[in-house]
């Protein structure tokens, strides 16, 4: 089973900040929390991942809680082509066990 | 750089007979997994190699197999199908390490309708 918790869907204005949360409660101290997302009928996008700091890229920033059970993606601009399924999966080695998909949040971007 | 490749992107096979699918991985990669996504299950593990040696292996029955070559490229096969194999089929490298994988580049995938 998959380790995280995540909304199955949310709705964001295009142009505005999105926050997919996700809780990940039991989450150990050597497991990194990963985001991917899936735009339709494409193969997964890698997006980001953290330990306990918070990270920026230049596609997302990952907010992680002091106590590692639950983070937030946020994407800071949000456009339409930002629709898609988005994962948060937890895994201590970046998928050598292979990756946990849950069934992650989808967002949509209205214009 | 050129990204992970599939083929072939659309098959339509027939129950009992077998597939094989192909993946080139990201010039320098030499780890590949695969996965199975259906509308019900969801994006699923099947195994991963690295090295031309299986690491490690999901919960999937003895039909699905693999193998990967010198050159990292990886197969696939499926045998003796099923309706349920019907599946979106993905591949995906990774880079070397220090602490091990990081990230996973999915390929676009092998549709497979089994009918």
């Amino acid at each position: 089973d998959a380790k995280t918790t995540q909304p199955p869907s949310m709705d964001c204005a295009e142009g505005r900040a999105a926050n997919l949360p996700c809780n990940h409660s039991t989450i150990s101290g050597n497991e990194y929390v990963y985001w991917y997302r899936q735009i339709h009928s494409q193969g997964p996008q890698y997006i980001i991942h953290g330990l306990k700091n918070n990270e920026t890229n230049e596609m997302a920033s990952l907010i992680i809680t002091e106590d590692r059970k639950s983070s937030t993606l946020i994407l800071p601009h949000a456009t339409l082509r930002d629709t898609a399924v988005y994962y948060c999966i937890v895994d201590s080695g970046g998928g050598a066990d292979g990756l946990t998909f849950g069934k992650g949040t989808h967002l949509i971007i209205q214009p | 750089k050129a990204g992970v490749t599939q083929t072939p992107r659309y098959l339509i096979k027939t129950r009992g007979q077998q597939v094989t699918l192909s993946c080139s991985p990201i010039s320098g990669h030499r780890s590949v997994s695969w996965y199975q996504q259906t509308p019900g299950q969801g994006l699923q593990f099947l195994f991963e190699y690295f090295s031309e040696t299986q690491r490690n292996k999901g919960n999937f029955p003895g039909r699905f197999s693999g193998r990967q070559f010198s050159n990292s490229r990886s197969e696939m096969n499926v045998s003796t199908l099923e309706l349920g194999d019907s599946a979106l089929y993905l591949c995906a490298s990774s880079p070397p390490s220090v602490r091990g994988l990081t990230e996973a580049f999915f390929g676009q995938g092998t549709r497979l309708t089994v009918v």
